[in-house]
């Protein structure tokens, strides 16, 4: 069946440093991808979203790249903030219209 | 410009009570859904509706039951609360038009105790 798998957390980075957060999936045929963001409190946000191999999907500096070849849709950001301490969730929408999460990856960014 | 509402936000309940957790949308929305999250287990689907009148089950539906009388409303009800039952519920709706790639939109959840 189709899976997302995301790395671990939770993730701790100091303010300005490099991001990326790994995800990878197995779906039948090109599922959308979307990045999800919480934070504390609150639902989940969209991020940001690719619908076919190839597209690069960005918002607010983060970005991720739809890559066919490798099943991965990776989140990255050149520069974190304070503000960007969330828990992040990878996540792909199926035939029936129904998106399957990964786990979720805490990310703390420190001053 | 309210969105997806889940009301209450916090709810403790005893093992065998049961509870109607309520969700509403204003986006005419025909797809709705419900989540459970715990803690490092990602979100996991519990039932979904693709419109009024229709309802199916997810991942996990086993101790729920939802219905789905509107295009608004989509209430999720607990029968015989157990303590596995403890969790954060979301309740999520989209459009149809372009399912697949349309965003949920997420309310912001209802946190429930079984003690």
């Amino acid at each position: 069946g189709n899976s997302v798998t995301q790395m671990e957390g939770p993730v701790t980075l100091s303010e300005e440093a490099f991001l990326t957060i790994n995800c990878t999936y197995t779906a039948t045929g090109y599922p959308s991808l979307f990045w999800y963001v919480q934070y504390p409190g609150e639902g989940l946000q969209l991020l940001l979203k690719a619908t076919k191999a190839d597209d690069k999907g960005s918002n607010k500096g983060f970005e991720a790249t739809y890559r066919k070849e490798t099943t991965s849709f990776h989140l990255e950001k050149g520069s974190v903030q304070v503000s960007d301490s969330a828990v992040y969730f990878c996540a792909l929408s199926d035939r029936g219209g129904k998106l399957i999460f990964g786990q979720g990856t805490e990310l703390s960014v420190k001053p | 410009n309210a969105g997806v509402t889940q009301t209450p936000k916090f709810r403790i309940l005893k093992i065998g009570q049961s509870m109607t957790l309520q969700c509403t949308q204003d986006m005419n929305h025909n797809y709705m859904y419900w989540y459970r999250q715990d803690p490092g287990m990602g979100l996991k689907l519990i039932y979904y509706s693709v419109g009024a009148g229709i309802t199916d089950k997810g991942e996990v539906p086993n101790g729920y039951n939802v219905s789905r009388s509107t295009t608004e409303d989509f209430p999720l009800r607990l029968e015989l609360a157990a303590p596995s039952q403890t969790s954060v519920y979301f309740c999520a709706s989209r459009p149809t038009t372009d399912r697949e790639a349309s965003p949920l939109h997420f309310g912001n959840g209802t946190r429930l105790t079984v003690t």
